[in-house]
């Protein structure tokens, strides 16, 4: 029971490259979220998915994509990775709506 | 657009003072969560608060979510080192679509020994 992993654990760009950010949960959980975490910014929500095949945009969705490949996967593309993207990024699970949310360990990018 | 903000930024104590973290808004949220976060790990949930003047306790720490739900507080009692993390409340606001949440700036607790 993994809860939730997120892949790779550490990514270096360069401008302008392209990426994808992979998530899985082996919780059942119907709802998926992706953040940013910059220093003194706390955690800023990228997209998020109520449920399986429904996406919406979140607070900063500017130079993402997103994808809810079935219930159990969730990923963030970047299409021309910019350095302003350089940041920690964390994916996160939930029943539904108000429930606790489950963050799995992040994934460190630096765009040079 | 930040919606929650939480006072102080950083909060250097030590060993068995007592402390309380600050997360305020102009906006009214359905529920209110606190976050634990250690170095290189994800956030972990403490506490969720759903009724206006809500108090829970969880051992040393007591949370409360104001009456007008914009606002709630984290108190410590007699902090310990392994109380050292960032801290974060989060307010979710429900939309059809399903439901957003919105972070707070973070508090960084250092408890020295």
């Amino acid at each position: 029971n993994a809860g939730v992993t997120q892949t790779p654990k550490f990514q270096v760009l360069k401008t302008g490259q392209s990426m994808t950010l992979q998530c899985a949960q082996d919780m059942n959980h119907n709802s998926m979220y992706w953040y940013r975490q910059d220093p003194g910014m706390g955690l800023r929500l990228i997209y998020y998915s109520a449920s399986e095949g429904t996406t919406d945009k979140g607070e900063v969705p500017n130079g993402y994509n997103v994808s809810r490949l079935n219930k159990r996967e969730f990923s963030l593309r970047l299409e021309s990775a910019a350095p302003s993207q350089t940041s920690v990024y964390f994916c996160a699970t939930a029943r539904g709506a108000s429930y606790e949310q489950y963050f799995g360990p992040g994934t460190r990018l630096t765009v040079t | 657009t930040q919606l929650l903000e939480q006072s102080p930024q950083f909060l250097s104590i030590q060993e068995g003072e007592n402390l309380t973290v600050y997360c305020n808004s102009s906006s009214v949220f359905s529920s209110l969560q606190w976050y634990r976060q250690e170095p290189g790990e994800g956030p972990v949930l403490l506490v969720t608060v759903v009724t206006g003047g809500e108090v829970k306790k969880l051992k040393r720490l007591t949370f409360q979510f104001g009456d007008a739900r914009k606002d709630s507080s984290l108190h410590i009692t007699a902090a310990q080192p392994g109380d050292t993390g960032l801290y974060l409340c989060a307010g979710a606001e429900v939309s059809n679509t399903g439901n957003q949440f919105y972070f707070g700036t973070g508090t960084s607790l250092t408890v020295i020994p």
